[in-house]
């Protein structure tokens, strides 16, 4: 059972336009929820996180949207950069230390 | 931010094998995840280890199968047991930042083939 979904495993972007990347989970008792960027050959590494008391955080040019009532959250990248080209995974948690993913969705940003 | 290197970055073997990962972290750290990711599948948490007491395994995973050490503050092993074409996979080592709440930053993973 799945309980973080990225349903697109791709997205290609433009330079300068803007990223949505998607997420979905299913399971209510989530109050937290973070995004990873992994590059190849490297670990993820933070990007952004919002708890479940809020909508929206914003870190630059990255915004994470959080809706509660449809269990979905988007990541959104404004301007993409070639350099935001990776695998972008969501991650989830309950009011513990333990972090469930999605499979990821890999971001490709060309000129 | 703690730096974490994994020792080895890759390697391939045969089956019924064991392999041993190494996870040094450049600080003492409590907590210790130790992660999985199959090709094209999500991360998926293995074990906590904490230095001092036996690791919490996930629903999935034994202790037979993935036995861990947590010898001091700053360093882990998991041993891959008796491997599987199925435990191909990238195996990570995480921390808690303490910064923010419920960041883990990642060691570079150890990417393992079983023929």
């Amino acid at each position: 059972d799945q309980q973080v979904k990225q349903n697109s495993p791709s997205l290609s972007v433009q330079e300068g336009r803007i990223s949505i990347l998607n997420c979905d989970y299913t399971n209510s008792m989530f109050d937290y929820f973070l995004w990873y960027k992994k590059y190849p050959a490297e670990g993820p590494t933070f990007l952004i996180s919002i708890s479940s008391i809020k909508d929206k955080n914003e870190d630059g040019r990255f915004t994470v949207f959080l809706n509660k009532s449809a269990k979905h959250l988007s990541l959104h990248i404004v301007p993409s950069q070639p350099g935001d080209s990776a695998v972008y995974f969501c991650a989830a948690s309950a009011n513990t230390d333990k972090l469930i993913f999605g499979t990821g969705t890999r971001l490709q940003v060309f000129p | 931010s703690a730096v974490i290197s994994q020792k080895p970055s890759r390697d391939i073997c045969q089956r019924g094998t064991s392999l041993t990962i190494q996870c040094q972290v450049d600080s003492q750290v409590t907590m210790m995840f130790w992660y999985r990711q199959q090709p094209g599948q999500s991360l998926t948490l293995i074990a906590t280890a904490n230095q001092g007491s036996e690791a919490t395994y996930e629903s999935g995973f034994v202790i037979d199968k993935f036995p861990i050490s947590r010898p001091n503050l700053t360093f882990s092993t998991l041993t891959v047991s008796n491997m599987s074409p199925e435990d191909s996979s990238i195996y990570l080592c995480s921390v808690t930042s303490g910064r923010i709440y419920n960041e883990q930053f990642f060691g570079p993973g150890t990417r393992l083939t079983v023929l």
